[in-house]
């Protein structure tokens, strides 16, 4: 069965510091998705990324930047330069898929990391 | 943009109410999906359909049950409330197959059951 681990429950950091949110999975699976969703306090899940599992190459957009590690079973997520409206629960979640690259559609996501920016 | 409505967004019922919570997507999106998020446990499937009149147990269907007539729309039934159904309850639709597996999720729902 599929897994993603957050250790991290919460997090405090002052605004400007760079930030790392961790995250984990276990799969059997060789093809599969992973993404990045951003929950803010209004409750709505925003997507962030989805990175499918034979692209290790890292992403950067804007402050936010993906690393992706199949060798640790990886995918941290950084904000450089953090701002008070970073301030939200932010999941990470994985989709198994087939071999031919189409997902099952189920998504299992990890205990979510609150992140919490002081002014 | 993708467009995913649930009915209401703070609900308090009484135990034992049959409870009927509704979704509602505008992009003809064939995969809708229905999770329950309670605190350090994330998000849990309870329910999802592939399409129109179709529909398969998630991690924890128990006590829930789901109806989907019509594409745009995916209820979520709880039969007799219990207070462990206390819960935030979340939406989502996806085109179905292919890779583009991106989930659009609605506001969410916040039951309480007394």
């Amino acid at each position: 069965a599929q897994k993603v681990t957050q250790a991290q429950t919460e997090i405090s950091v002052v605004e400007k510091e760079d930030v790392t949110l961790d995250c984990v999975y276990e799969t059997r699976d060789t093809t599969y998705y992973l993404f990045w969703y951003k929950q803010p306090p209004s409750g709505e899940l925003v997507f962030l990324i989805r990175r499918n599992s034979f692209d290790e190459q890292n992403e950067i957009s804007g402050r936010y930047s993906w690393n992706f590690q199949k060798s640790t079973s990886s995918f941290n997520f950084t904000i450089t330069a953090s701002q008070v409206v970073d301030s939200a629960v932010y999941f990470c979640a994985l989709s198994e898929a087939d071999a031919g690259g189409t997902s099952y559609g189920k998504l299992t996501f990890g205990q979510g990391t609150i992140l919490t920016v002081h002014p | 943009d993708v467009k995913v409505t649930q009915s209401s967004r703070y609900l308090v019922k009484r135990t034992g109410e049959k409870v009927f919570l509704e979704c509602v997507q505008d992009m003809d999106h064939e995969n809708m999906f229905w999770y329950r998020q309670d605190p350090g446990l994330g998000l849990r499937l309870i329910y999802f359909s592939y399409d129109v009149k179709m529909k398969e147990k998630g991690d924890i269907p128990e006590g829930y049950s789901v109806s989907r007539e019509k594409k745009e729309r995916f209820s979520l039934i709880l039969e007799s409330a219990s207070t462990n159904q206390t819960s935030m309850y979340l939406c989502a639709s996806r085109l179905a197959g292919g890779r583009a597996d991106t989930q659009y999720f609605g506001p969410g729902t916040r039951l309480t059951v007394l």
